[in-house]
Order: structure tokens, then sequence, then C-alpha cells
């Protein structure tokens, strides 16, 4: 088993729909949880992250940790076409400076 | 804030050439810097680990004598892929970490496109 699964799609909805993205893991040393957008040909962009177990929210944007089901989620609302991108959930233990796991990105397309 | 850059974006070499790819934190310093290789439609593939003054720590599998890592500021990492080979073509991307407390978080470069002839 993978350290991270992450369902690489692809996954298409309407604009204005709600998305959601998800991981699971396998290590429950992990603390810190993130996601970064991923447009083509360009470098992972953060756009959450998460300490532990709990929901954050930002904008159009949550992110959700359970912890207990090792499982995270985004959800992004109104999605627009801009949103169109590669989403990829990452996650580190609690020592700062670790390299990040990376799950391998789901990829969204949304029409207008 | 938290800006890093990569340079260069593009580069075409010919098979057997060397070619340093520089990672630079704009505004920030960045204790840690990591290299990533990624391949069409994959997720990013972490190559080393290198700490500012220390040698890099490679992944299991990537040879440290082809893939040059130097990190000799608090904000430069530098990638010297030595006589590439077509199969080294792929998309580099570094990313920085700024330590302590948000040592967590990582910065990631544009990406460098390589294609070797």
């Amino acid at each position: 088993q993978k350290e991270v699964e992450q369902d690489p799609g692809p996954l298409s909805v309407p604009e204005g729909a709600i998305v959601s993205l998800n991981c699971t893991y396998s290590n429950s040393a992990f603390q810190y949880f993130m996601w970064y957008r991923q447009y083509s040909r360009k470098g992972p962009e953060l756009l959450m992250y998460t300490y532990s177990s709990g929901n954050k929210e930002d904008g159009r944007f949550t992110a959700q940790v359970d912890k207990s089901s090792k499982y995270i989620s985004l959800f992004i609302r109104d999605s627009q076409p801009s949103d169109s991108a590669t989403y990829l959930c990452a996650m580190s233990g609690n020592q700062a400076g670790t390299a990040l796991i990376f799950g391998k990105g789901t990829t969204l397309s949304v029409s207008s | 804030g938290a800006v890093v850059s990569q340079h260069p974006s593009r580069v075409i070499c010919k098979s057997g050439t060397s070619v340093k790819i520089e990672c630079r934190s704009l505004d920030f310093q960045a204790t840690t810097m990591f290299w990533y290789r990624q391949f069409p439609k994959k997720s990013l593939m972490l190559m080393a680990t290198s700490n500012e003054g220390s040698k890099a720590t490679y992944e299991q599998g990537v040879e440290k004598d082809k893939f040059l890592i130097n990190h000799a500021s608090l904000t430069l990492s530098t990638l010297t892929v030595t006589s590439a080979h077509p199969e080294d073509s792929s998309f580099y991307i570094c990313s920085a970490s700024r330590g302590g407390r948000q040592g967590y978080e990582q910065f990631f470069g544009p990406g460098t496109r390589l294609t070797v002839l």
C-alpha cells in the first residue's frame, strides 16, 4: 500500500458545482496536511494547509482532515473554469524541514 | 511573500552536456531546499533534500554523481545534471522551506523543463 492514495481522475464538472477531492494515507505520524494546485507546465502552488484534524476555510476552499480515518478532503464551492488544474495532496510528519509525501494528483476540469 | 524562482525555465541541450538549474528563495531564507522531478501526468518524485552548508540527502535510486546538488547559501540551491542523456528529459522543480515552526510549508519554484536531444 502506498503511503498516500489519491484518485487521479480526471474529474469533470460544470461551472458552479461543488467539487470534492480526497486523499487517504496510511502513516499515522503525519501531522501536516497540504493541498497544492498545479497548472500545466507550472510549479505547484500551496492552496491550503492544516495541522492535525479539523477544518479550515479560505474563500471558496475548505480543507478537512480526519486523522481517525486517515482521510483528508478539499472542497471547492462555486467552481470556476480557472479552477481547472491538477490538485495534489501532500503531508508530512512533525519534524520541520522534512520532505512532503505527495499524492498522485487529481486532474480537475471545470466547464463553462 | 515566499517566492521561489528557478532559472532557466526551459533548456534544450545535446546529449553528453551538463546543465545547471538554479533555485532561489527571493524573500525568505530557506533552511531546506528540495529537488523534485515530474514526468508527464505523474506526481512529483523527490530526488534529494539539501540543507544549507551540508551535503544533500538523495532518495533511493537517484544517482548523486549524476545529479549534483549544491546549497551554498540560504537563498540558493543548484542542481547540475551531468552528462545528460535523453532519459534525463523531464520537468525539474525545486521547493524551499523556511524551517522552524513554519518548516512544514514548502514553496515551489515554477519548474525547469529539460529536453536532452
